[in-house]
């Protein structure tokens, strides 16, 4: 069946510090991977993504790595900031080709000045 | 910045009640969806409508839920009779065509069933 699952519930950091945030999934069919945050009372926010046939995408201070032959997927974040502190889900497109966001139960980041 | 926008921000209604959650999507989007999160718990999908139809549905979406887009601006989702497990946060999103799948989530509206 599809789902998408973290290994930690709560991760605390150092400002100045990198994060690394992973996530686990289980149907290899999926293609397509997407890292929201969330904080809180706001609605998730898009982070960054990756295909499969990736291995590795880039954006700003953050990089995703996919490992599929694990079926593994993390987050980095470098130089971790206070406004990095939030709730940090992974998700899946799930199948039907209709977009549905199928995601993981979460991270909470906490960082420590 | 074009944003998704909810209203209201928290409801408070009895159990066996009527709701709607509105929602405005980003002008130019055509996808949208509506999620729930109860407290504590991840982000679930609850439907997805795309020119005027619902494309696809979970199985949380009972025949209790329904969704409509009633002008070109407004989307929103109504629970025709509300349960206690219905309280949660309701979350509306949106994407356009050619980015079919950054999906941009409103801030939500708090939904409390007593």
């Amino acid at each position: 069946g599809e789902s998408v699952g973290l290994h930690l519930p709560t991760l605390s950091v150092q400002e100045g510090d990198n994060s690394i945030i992973n996530c686990a999934y289980s149907n290899s069919a999926s293609d397509y991977f997407i890292w929201y945050k969330q904080e809180s009372g706001k609605g998730p926010q898009f982070i960054i993504d990756i295909r499969s046939n990736m291995d590795k995408r880039q954006g700003q201070r953050v990089t995703v790595l996919l490992n599929k032959t694990v079926k593994h997927l993390s987050l980095q974040i470098a130089a971790t900031q206070p406004g990095d502190s939030a709730v940090y889900f992974c998700a899946e497109i799930g199948a039907g080709g209709y977009n549905k966001l199928i995601f993981g139960a979460g991270t909470r980041l906490a960082v420590h000045p | 910045e074009p944003e998704v926008t909810q209203t209201p921000s928290h409801q408070v209604t009895q159990m066996g009640q009527e709701v709607i959650l509105r929602c405005v999507p980003i002008s130019n989007h055509l996808y949208f969806y509506w999620y729930r999160q109860i407290l504590g718990q991840k982000v679930e999908f609850l439907v997805s409508f795309y020119n005027n139809e619902i494309s696809e549905k979970s199985e949380i979406f009972d025949d209790q839920f329904s969704v409509e887009r009633p002008d070109g601006s407004n989307f929103t989702l109504k629970i025709r009779s509300t349960k206690l497990e219905d309280s949660a946060m309701y979350f509306c999103a949106s994407n356009a065509e050619g980015d079919r799948y950054e999906q941009y989530f409103g801030p939500g509206t708090r939904l409390t069933v007593t």
